[in-house]
């Protein structure tokens, strides 16, 4: 089983949409995670961290089922400018190091 | 303020030839990362630095990979000799510290091993 697993998608959804993300690890030990936003061609850059109460910033919501092991990311009203891939980043428990997920693909179309 | 730079930004050599690629963090940022992104998949931690000592590097193949931050701040990641697996993105990050410190990237080296 891998670290970290994604579905790599692609999610082809219309304008306005809603849309949710899954991301599972093995590690019952981890204890930081986030979701990265990776445009085509570009650096990953942080969307958001994850913490234990869940995280709301604006049409983004990231929970944590720590139970079931996964992360997941919603996005409500969806825009065109959200298309892009989004990498799940969970980190190894113990240490500073970051294991990133395939990522996700979403594509918004008008 | 600045963000992490790297170069080159494009680099093309034939297999078994040697590549050096340049990384600057943030200022202040004592952890730095090299990754490694193959087309389609997520990227993958080759070595990481807290100030100028490895904290990982246990998915770097040291055969032909090496990597060094002199002074706690510039690094340099080195192929030699490069395959044509290599080929890929070599992404730089830098962070303040911790583990739930935000990594900042650099644009990334792309890298084709003809």
């Amino acid at each position: 089983r891998k670290e970290v697993e994604q579905d790599p998608g692609p999610f082809n959804v219309p304008e306005g949409a809603t849309v949710a993300f899954n991301c599972t690890y093995s590690n019952s030990a981890s204890q930081s995670f986030f979701w990265y936003r990776q445009d085509c061609r570009k650096e990953p850059k942080l969307l958001m961290s994850v913490y234990s109460s869940g995280n709301e910033d604006g049409r983004f919501t990231a929970q944590l089922n720590r139970a079931s092991q996964y992360i997941s990311l919603l996005i409500r009203d969806s825009k065109l400018s959200d298309s892009a891939t989004y990498l799940c980043v969970v980190n190894a428990a113990g240490t500073y190091k970051y294991i990133f997920g395939t990522g996700t693909r979403l594509k918004v179309l008008a | 303020e600045a963000g992490v730079a790297q170069s080159p930004r494009y680099k093309i050599i034939e297999k078994r030839q040697s590549v050096a690629f340049w990384c600057n963090p943030i200022s202040g940022h004592a952890t730095l990362y090299w990754y490694q992104q193959i087309l389609g998949q997520g990227p993958k931690l080759l070595i990481q630095f807290q100030n100028n000592g490895v904290v990982d590097d246990s998915q770097l193949p040291k055969d032909r990979f090496s990597a060094e931050r002199l002074k706690g701040v510039d690094s340099t990641l080195k192929i030699q000799p490069a395959k044509l697996e290599d080929s890929a993105v070599y992404l730089c990050a830098s962070s303040l510290v911790g583990e739930r410190d935000e990594q900042y990237f650099g644009p990334g080296t792309r890298l084709t091993v003809t």
